[in-house]
């Protein structure tokens, strides 16, 4: 596709269940984000892949947060025994890579309710 | 770590009228500074940037300066539209690795 999509645009689960966000980026794009937003807040920095680079995990939030890429394709954010605080917009985005302090582009988000 | 505040948190101006956001960064390592522009529904989307080496950069009614001594940078919004209401971020970059952002701005703009 033209842009980064992710998938669902709309999830709502119940606490303690687990949910999988999916994020496409744009082909070529080395680089990947995934940033999480608040209702009225900031871009929460979660995590950040580079090619076959060790992954940059420092900003996951807790062990209940993990993310996987296969190669510099598709990413995934699984999110383990929901809490109503993990409730926010997951944001990915993907960059040409490193080395370049270039545009990021994002998608449109994973809109998340932990009822 | 980077810390970015950013203000004000929410802004109105009246359609023709200027608006200015500013914000300040903690490391002064930090050599990009990017704004991005969030409508509602959307993801951000990059506006405008400008590197540690240039103290000024305009692009048709939009504009943003560094003072790198004193660490801040803003944006300048001339001639306000309507289609110029959003959500804006600044955003400061010391590595490839991550950019830290500010904490937005609602800026509305009135007709």
């Amino acid at each position: 596709g033209a842009g980064v999509s992710q998938s669902p645009s709309n999830k709502v689960t119940e606490k303690g269940k687990d949910v999988e966000l999916r994020c496409d980026p744009i082909s070529g794009h080395t680089a990947l984000y995934w940033y999480r937003q608040r209702l009225g807040q900031g871009l929460e920095f979660l995590i950040y892949f580079q090619g076959n680079s060790a992954p940059d995990k420092s900003g996951l939030p807790s062990d209940r947060f993990s993310a996987e890429r296969t190669g510099e394709s598709v990413s995934t954010l699984t999110i383990q025994r929901t809490q109503q605080e993990d409730s926010a917009v997951y944001l990915c985005a993907s960059s040409l890579g490193a080395g370049n302090t270039g545009e990021l582009f994002f998608g449109e988000g994973s809109r998340l309710t932990v009822l | 770590g980077e810390n970015v505040e950013q203000h004000p948190s929410t802004l109105s101006v009246q359609e023709g009228d200027s608006a200015v956001i500013k914000c300040t960064y903690s490391d002064s390592a930090s050599n990009y500074f990017p704004w991005y522009k969030q409508e509602l529904g959307k993801g951000p989307q990059l506006i405008i940037d400008i590197r540690s080496n240039v103290g000024e950069k305009k692009d048709q009614r939009i504009a943003v300066t560094l003072n790198k001594t004193a660490k801040h940078f803003s944006l300048h919004i001339t001639e306000t539209q309507p289609e110029d209401s959003a959500v804006y971020f600044c955003a400061a970059h010391r590595s490839a690795r991550q950019l830290t952002f500010g904490s937005g701005t609602q800026l509305t703009v009135l007709p």
